[in-house]
C-alpha cells in the first residue's frame, strides 16, 4: 500500500451528488488502475491508463468517469450513483514494462444512500 | 465467468500450524500472482510466478503452479496471527501486468 495514496477514505453521497475520487503514486509508474471491490464478487478491474492514455474500459457505466492529468494522479469523478455501486474502491500503479505487480492504495468505502 | 476461483473460500488454523489455498483458473496465462488484503485495506503483493516457473519460495510463503492442471497453491508455514487475511490469486493472461484477472479470495483466520 506504501506509495499510493488515495482520498477520502470514506464517503458516503446520495444519488443526486456529484463526488470525486483521488489517487496518487509516488512510485514513478506510468500505468494507474480503478478497481471495484463489492462483497463476496472478485475484484472488478474499471479503468486503466497507461501513459496518461486510456487503454481499458470494462463498460463500466457513463456514472463513473475517469480522470488522469498526468502518471501521477488519477480521479474518478462519481454522478448520480446507485445504491449497488456502494463498494470498496481500489486504486492501483504499476511499470508497464517492469516487475508487472500492481501497487496498491488503502481504498475508497463508498456508501450510496 | 471469473478466469481465478480461490478454495477454499475460507480456513481457520491455529497459530503454527501450515495453510494451503488453491487457485483454480481457465485460459493460459503469463503469470499467476497472489496478494493479500487486510480487512478493509488495500492488496499487497506477495510473489508472482511464471507460466514456465513450478514453484517458487520467499520467506514463509511457497508458490506451486500447475499449468496442465491450471492451478496454483499458496503455503504459508509456522502461520501467525497476523497472517490473518483475505488471500487472492490473480492471473496475467498478456503480460505486462496490466489486465490482471482476480478471484473471490480466501479468507484466513489464525487463532492463537
Amino acid at each position: 500500500e506504501t506509495g499510493v495514496t488515495q482520498t477520502p477514505r470514506h464517503l458516503v453521497m446520495g444519488m443526486t451528488n456529484k463526488k470525486s475520487l483521488k489517487c496518487e503514486q509516488h512510485l514513478g509508474h506510468n500505468a494507474m488502475y480503478w478497481y471495484k471491490q463489492s462483497a463476496k464478487k472478485p475484484l472488478e478491474l474499471m479503468f486503466v491508463y497507461s501513459l496518461e492514455e486510456r487503454v481499458e474500459n470494462n463498460s463500466v457505466p457513463s456514472r463513473f468517469s475517469p480522470e488522469c492529468p498526468n502518471s501521477s494522479h488519477l480521479f474518478l469523478h462519481l454522478h448520480t450513483l446507485q445504491p449497488e455501486d456502494s463498494a470498496l474502491y481500489l486504486c492501483a500503479s504499476s511499470q508497464i514494462g517492469g516487475d508487472e505487480k500492481l501497487f496498491f492504495g488503502s481504498g475508497t468505502q463508498l456508501s450510496v444512500l | 465467468s471469473q478466469q481465478g476461483e480461490e478454495d477454499p473460500q475460507a480456513l481457520s488454523i491455529q497459530e503454527g500450524e501450515n495453510a494451503t489455498m488453491n487457485c483454480s483458473y481457465k485460459t493460459s496465462i503469463n503469470n499467476l500472482q497472489w496478494y493479500r488484503q487486510n480487512s478493509g485495506r488495500g492488496l499487497v503483493h506477495l510473489i508472482l510466478i511464471r507460466s514456465n516457473e513450478r514453484e517458487k519460495h520467499s520467506g514463509r510463503l511457497r508458490v506451486t503452479l500447475d499449468t496442465s492442471k491450471k492451478s496454483s497453491s499458496l503455503l504459508i508455514t509456522a502461520s501467525r496471527a497476523a497472517d490473518t487475511a483475505s488471500y487472492f490469486c490473480a492471473t496475467d493472461i498478456t503480460g505486462g501486468g496490466n489486465k490482471l484477472t482476480f478471484g473471490t479470495g480466501t479468507q484466513l483466520k489464525v487463532e492463537l
